[in-house]
């Protein structure tokens, strides 16, 4: 199975600032097959970016994605108090679809 | 605007089945454009993939569970299931429905989540 690693585990920042959240697949996946959700606590997971680049309905501009082989970023350009919440990527390049561990985002 | 809905018991037995059902209002499973999974997550833990259903019946599970785990739908209804059978306490975890866009990978609609616990 393709497993994702997500990186830094937790990243504690201060709103208004920059993050930057790391997915690395274990084996190549096209760009097309590449997801991130945002899930706050009690809460299900809600859907930020499909196709690694492409914002769902109704997700603020702030978040983008970006792909580099491998490798897929996620970052969101000025933190809001609602962005600070745990976020997780997804892979669909292979069965079984694959989750990564998951990246907090706490406040500073 | 569509929307899920998960059921079933909160307390099962170890060995036992867990049975739970997934309502889904606003649309049709009866659709080529998705597929219909179930994906769960420890308390504190990370999501994890179970399987999922396409309109006509076609499905794939995660290997680590492909041998308890049965999806079925039931289109008269519009609902659709998972059975996983003899469960234990590593079963315990919130099951969510989710609606897997088929076209673009991904899972756009989450049910609220139910809390299943494995316990005698």
């Amino acid at each position: 199975e393709i497993v994702l690693t997500q990186s830094p585990g937790t990243l504690s920042l201060s709103p208004g600032e920059r993050a930057t959240l790391s997915c690395r697949a274990s084996e190549s996946i096209s760009s097309s097959y590449l997801a991130w959700y945002q899930q706050k606590p009690g809460q299900a997971p809600r859907l930020l970016v499909y196709g690694a680049s492409s914002r769902a309905t109704g997700i603020p501009d702030r978040f983008s994605g970006s792909e580099s082989g491998t490798d897929f970023t996620l970052t969101i350009s000025r933190l809001e108090p609602e962005d600070f919440a745990v976020y997780y990527c997804q892979q669909y390049g292979r069965l079984p679809l694959t989750f990564g561990g998951g990246t907090k985002v706490d406040i500073k | 605007q569509v929307q899920l809905q998960e059921s079933g018991p909160g307390l099962v037995k170890p060995s036992q089945a867990l049975s739970l059902t997934c309502s889904v209002s606003g649309g049709s499973i009866n659709s080529g454009s998705y597929y219909w999974s179930w994906v769960r997550q420890p308390a504190g833990g990370g999501l994890e993939w179970i399987g999922r259903i396409y309109f006509n019946g076609y499905t794939n599970y995660d290997p680590s569970l492909k041998s308890r785990v049965t999806i079925s739908a039931d289109t008269s209804k519009n609902q659709f299931s998972l059975r996983l059978s003899s469960v234990t306490a590593a079963d315990t975890a919130v099951y969510y429905c989710v609606r897997d866009v088929a076209h673009y990978y991904a899972m756009d609609v989450w049910g609220p989540g139910t809390a299943v616990t494995v316990s005698s």
